[in-house]
This record gives C-alpha cells, structure tokens and sequence, in this order.
C-alpha cells in the first residue's frame, strides 16, 4: 500500500527566512503528488500538484516543490515566507484515492 | 468557481445519536469523498463513492455509512455516535481520475 511520510510535524522559522517542508512517498508505480494548505478553522486548499512533466512545480502564494523519483520525495519549498504562511501543510499521493502525510505545521515568527 | 458545502461548521451531539453530515458541490463532479482528520493522523478516508447510488469503503468504514442519491450531493451518517467520533469531518469531490480533490470548509464534531 502506498504511504506518505512528512518527517516534521512542526516547522518553526522566521518571518522572511527560507523553508524546506518535507514529504517522502512510497510507491513502485506512476503517481500524482500534490501538496495542499490548511488555514486555520478552513479547508484544504490545493497548493500544487506533479501530474507529469517538468520535475519542478510551481504553485500559489509563491511555494514550488520538486519531485525526485530516485528518492521518492517531493519537498515543497519558499525562498522567503510571511506570517500569512503560518497554517497546516499536507502532502498527499494519487492513486485514484488521495492518501496523506501526517501534515506539517508551519509557525513564521515576527 | 469551485464550491463544495458541507451544512454545518460546528456540531454537537450526545453519544447514542444518530448524526446526518450533508455535503453538496456544484462542479457536477463523478466524485465525492468524506475524510476525518485527527491530529498527528493527517486525513484519513472514511467512504467515497465514484456515482450516484454508488459507495464504497475507505480506510476507516467502522461505525459509519453514507448515501448519494443525487450527483452533488454525499451525506455522512453516523447510526449511533460515539465520544471516539469527536473529530473534524472534510467532504472533497472530484472529477474521475487522479486529479484534485476541492475540499469544503469542514465539519467539527463533538459527541458528549
């Protein structure tokens, strides 16, 4: 069965400083990746997603993540975040059902 | 653009209960699923269901069913709910494939 793994449950970093949220998978055959946020008291929201293509996906509020097949991860990144960020991150795998990482909460300080 | 509804943000039900979560999308979407998310688990799938009058169990069936009568529209039904229910509920639909799922604001059940 597929799993994914996000190693960090909590993520504290800085207002403007970089991060890196992680997220493994486990699968042996082609998948659809995607990354989703989750604002305090709301919903999931679609941040990207990797159906095929080019290894590196740009998504909204400026996060890009990278698919890497030999290592199976896909780790969505900022170059710069805002305190708008802090909220819960969700990597997920497609394989006609979504199955999700343990999500990932990330606090920007001031 | 996208909307999926779920009728109640906040609930409150007494153990024993039997508790109606009513979901509704206007995309005209094949698929519809129901997802609890717990912390520390991430979102797990309880049901989904590819066509109307059509369902089938997720990871998580236990103590739940569901009904789709109509296209849009997926409910969640615990028969009798338990204090272990205490949860936030998610509907998604989607459209077939592997592609996104939208998700609707949630549902966050507390059973006394």
């Amino acid at each position: 069965a597929q799993s994914v793994t996000q190693l960090d449950s909590q993520v504290p970093v800085f207002e403007e400083a970089p991060v890196e949220l992680r997220c493994n998978y486990s699968s042996s055959v082609s998948v659809y990746l995607f990354w989703y946020v989750q604002y305090p008291n709301q919903g999931l929201q679609l941040l990207l997603k990797y159906l095929s293509g080019s290894t590196l996906v740009k998504g909204i509020n400026g996060f890009e993540a990278e698919f890497n097949k030999s290592q199976t991860s896909f780790h969505l990144r900022k170059p710069s975040v805002h305190i708008s960020d802090t909220a819960e991150y969700f990597c997920a795998v497609s394989d006609h059902k979504l199955i999700f990482g343990s999500g990932t909460r990330l606090l920007v300080r001031p | 653009d996208v909307k999926v509804t779920q009728s109640s943000r906040y609930l409150v039900k007494r153990t024993g209960e039997k508790v109606f979560l009513e979901c509704v999308q206007d995309m005209d979407h094949e698929n519809m699923f129901w997802y609890r998310q717990d912390p520390g688990l991430g979102l797990r799938l309880i049901y989904f269901s590819y066509d109307v009058k059509m369902k089938e169990k997720g990871d998580i069936p236990e103590g739940y069913s569901v009904s789709r009568e109509k296209k849009e529209r997926f409910s969640l039904i615990l028969e009798s709910a338990s204090t272990n229910q205490t949860s936030m509920y998610l509907c998604a639909s989607s459209s077939p494939g592997k592609d996104t799922q939208y998700f609707g604001p949630g549902t966050r059940l507390t059973v006394l």
